[in-house]
This record gives structure tokens, C-alpha cells and sequence, in this order.
């Protein structure tokens, strides 16, 4: 079976342009979640998503917006890139909704603004 | 100020050494996970506990409630156990809140 796929692997863009990341979770998987990691940093939680339902944000700007579609995949888009939106961005999904279920991770998304 | 600490923030030994990683928060919680991270990026759930101890191959993590402390060992550390270890914990809802990561080197 096929794991968490992101997509694209690697994005350069610059500042004020806009950017949307992928993520496909794993069959049966109806909750998908966001982070950013920063260099040198611990994830940050961005969203979750569950039943195409936005449960949970984290603490970013009204610059990140996220969907879900029918099909449990998701996409993650960032407006007005600033330099420091340069991270590892993160997917991961899980059966349920409650962050107590096994995580499963994507490889992540490299985003670099420059 | 982060809600979960990690320490050591480095760790290097040498093949072989049993291991240790701790993280503490601070308040309670209703789940730990305990996750690897390679270089590149990838990351790998390797333990989801909220008692007790669980224990797969020369991994073993344990937590104290009480103590809102956890642990995660190696034993016969071995140079492909070198990654980052990420302690993360849920308040009860959705969100994850992660510590900084413990950086482990193993020497052959």
C-alpha cells in the first residue's frame, strides 16, 4: 500500500507569490494534518482536517488556507509568501480524528522563498 | 516557551551504548507519540502511548503521568539508529504540540 505522498518534493518561489502543497493520505485515512518545520526547529501544527471538515488550527496567519476533498486528499495554500515561510511543510493522516492514533508522515514539501 | 521539553538537546555515543531521550511537559495530557526523523525530512511514528510501556525490537518507551515525563531507550545502539527524536503530545483535542527534537549520533 501506498504511504503519505506529498507533492511537489522541492518549490522555490519568492516573496508576495503564492504557493499550494499536496498531500494524498494513506487508503482509508480520513484525517490529514499540516506543520510547518523550520530549520533546526520541532513541527509546528498548521491544520487538521477530518470528514473534509476543518477540527483544528494552529496559531499562523490568515495567509494559510487548507482544504480537503471528497476523496480525503488535501492541499495546503500560503499567499503573500514572506522569506520566513521558508520550511519542511508536513502531511500526515491518520483513521480518526483525535491525536491518538498513529501518525502516519509524508516526506514533506521544501518550501524556500526567496 | 515550548510546552514540551527534550533533553538532550545532542547526543552522541558510541555502538552499542543503551540510549536514553527524555521529555517532560506540562500539563496533563491524553497521548505522547514519540517519532524518528531522517535526514531529508521523512518521519516515522514509532510510539503512541498514554500509559505504561510499550517495546518494539531495541526500542522501549515508557511514561509517568504522574511525573508528566516520558523516556524512550535504545539498547545496542547501532550508526542507523542516528536521527532526531521528536517527543510530541496532545492536550486532549486535535493539535500536536512537538519538542525541539534530541539530535542522536552513533559512532560505529
Amino acid at each position: 500500500d501506498a504511504g503519505v505522498t506529498q507533492s511537489p518534493t522541492h518549490l522555490i518561489k519568492t516573496r508576495g507569490q503564492q504557493v499550494t502543497l499536496r498531500c494524498s493520505p494513506i487508503s482509508g485515512h480520513k484525517s490529514v494534518s499540516w506543520y510547518q518545520q523550520v530549520l533546526g526547529q520541532g513541527p509546528q501544527f498548521i491544520f487538521q482536517y477530518y470528514e473534509k471538515e476543518e477540527r483544528g488550527r494552529g496559531n499562523f496567519p490568515d495567509r494559510f488556507s487548507a482544504r480537503q476533498f471528497p476523496n480525503y486528499s488535501s492541499e495546503l495554500n500560503v499567499n503573500a509568501l514572506l522569506l520566513g515561510d521558508s520550511a519542511l511543510y508536513l502531511c500526515a493522516s491518520s483513521t480518526r480524528l483525535w491525536a491518538t492514533e498513529k501518525l502516519f508522515f509524508g516526506s514533506g514539501t521544501q518550501l524556500s522563498v526567496l | 516557551k515550548n510546552e514540551v521539553e527534550q533533553s538532550p538537546q545532542n547526543l552522541t555515543a558510541q555502538e552499542g551504548e543503551f540510549i536514553t531521550i527524555n521529555c517532560s511537559y506540562s500539563v496533563g495530557i491524553s497521548a505522547l507519540h514519540w517519532l524518528q526523523q531522517h535526514p531529508g525530512g521523512g518521519i516515522v511514528s514509532l510510539f503512541m502511548l498514554s500509559s505504561g510501556k510499550k517495546k518494539h525490537g531495541r526500542l522501549i518507551a515508557t511514561i509517568n503521568i504522574q511525573e508528566k515525563h516520558s523516556s524512550l531507550h535504545i539498547t545496542a545502539s547501532h550508526p542507523r539508529d542516528s536521527a532526531v527524536y521528536i517527543c510530541a503530545v496532545s492536550y486532549g483535542n486535535e493539535k500536536l504540540t512537538f519538542g525541539t527534537g534530541t539530535r542522536l549520533t552513533i559512532i560505529p
